[in-house]
């Protein structure tokens, strides 16, 4: 159990484009989601935080209308890098909560490897 | 700032040694603590975790130790096998925080066959 998924694995892209990375809790519904980043050799960032119907809360220094979140459903959060440039190039991570209590675990999808070229 | 870290930034031990991680965190109000294993290339995985009302708590080849005078967090794995080598990340979690995890560094571990 407690499964989560992201889609794609991987991706190229131009500078200047967009792309849309998805998260999906597979056998458990996730209030919140979270979005990390994480750079060679280094920890996970947490970059924002995605709570299904509302708005999402965005770490310190990181800009909302470069990283758009939407978490459509109870199941589904998407991060869209808009006007990627090559130092968004990163490892970026999901993670869901199965409940909303302090002390459930958070799982962790499988990462997504973005390359801006 | 509130930080989590690690004193060992790597690990190497022989097949079927026992492996020990360490992790310090300096926020006070921490409550519950996790460590997670990430394989290259891959996601963190849940390994254990514990409550800040318990001091040891046991899984399968795996103990983890708190120990709250020090803010002190280990990971013991028992009998480290080749499949174990990967980087070990402690994290916690406070009311504070909004349920947010903080990330240790990450130690390297390298189970030499």
């Amino acid at each position: 159990g407690a499964v989560v998924s992201q889609h794609p694995s991987r991706v190229i892209c131009k500078s200047g484009t967009s792309v849309k990375i998805e998260c999906r809790s597979l056998d458990f519904q996730a209030t919140t989601m979270f979005w990390y980043r994480q750079f060679p050799k280094q920890s996970l960032m947490l970059m924002a935080t995605s709570n299904e119907g509302s708005k999402a809360t965005y770490e310190q220094g990181v800009e909302k209308d470069k990283f758009l979140i939407n978490h459509a459903s109870l199941t589904l959060s998407t991060l869209t890098v808009t006007s990627a440039h090559p130092e968004d190039s990163s490892f970026y991570i999901c993670s869901a909560k199965p409940g909303q209590g302090a002390w459930e675990t958070q799982y962790f999808g499988p990462g997504t490897r973005l390359l801006v070229l | 700032g509130e930080s989590v870290g690690l004193h060992l930034p790597t690990l190497s031990v022989q097949e079927g040694d026992n492996s020990i991680i360490n992790c310090a965190y300096s926020n006070s109000a921490s409550d519950y603590f996790i460590w997670y294993k990430q394989e290259s290339g891959k996601g963190p995985q849940f390994i254990i975790d514990i409550r800040s009302n318990m001091d040891k708590r046991q899984g399968q080849r795996v103990t983890v130790l708190l120990n709250k005078t020090v803010k002190h967090l280990s990971l013991q794995i028992a009998a480290t096998q080749p499949g174990d080598s990967a980087v070990y990340f402690c994290a916690e979690t406070n009311p504070g925080s909004n349920y947010k995890l903080t990330f240790g560094k990450g130690t390297l571990l390298t189970v030499n066959p």
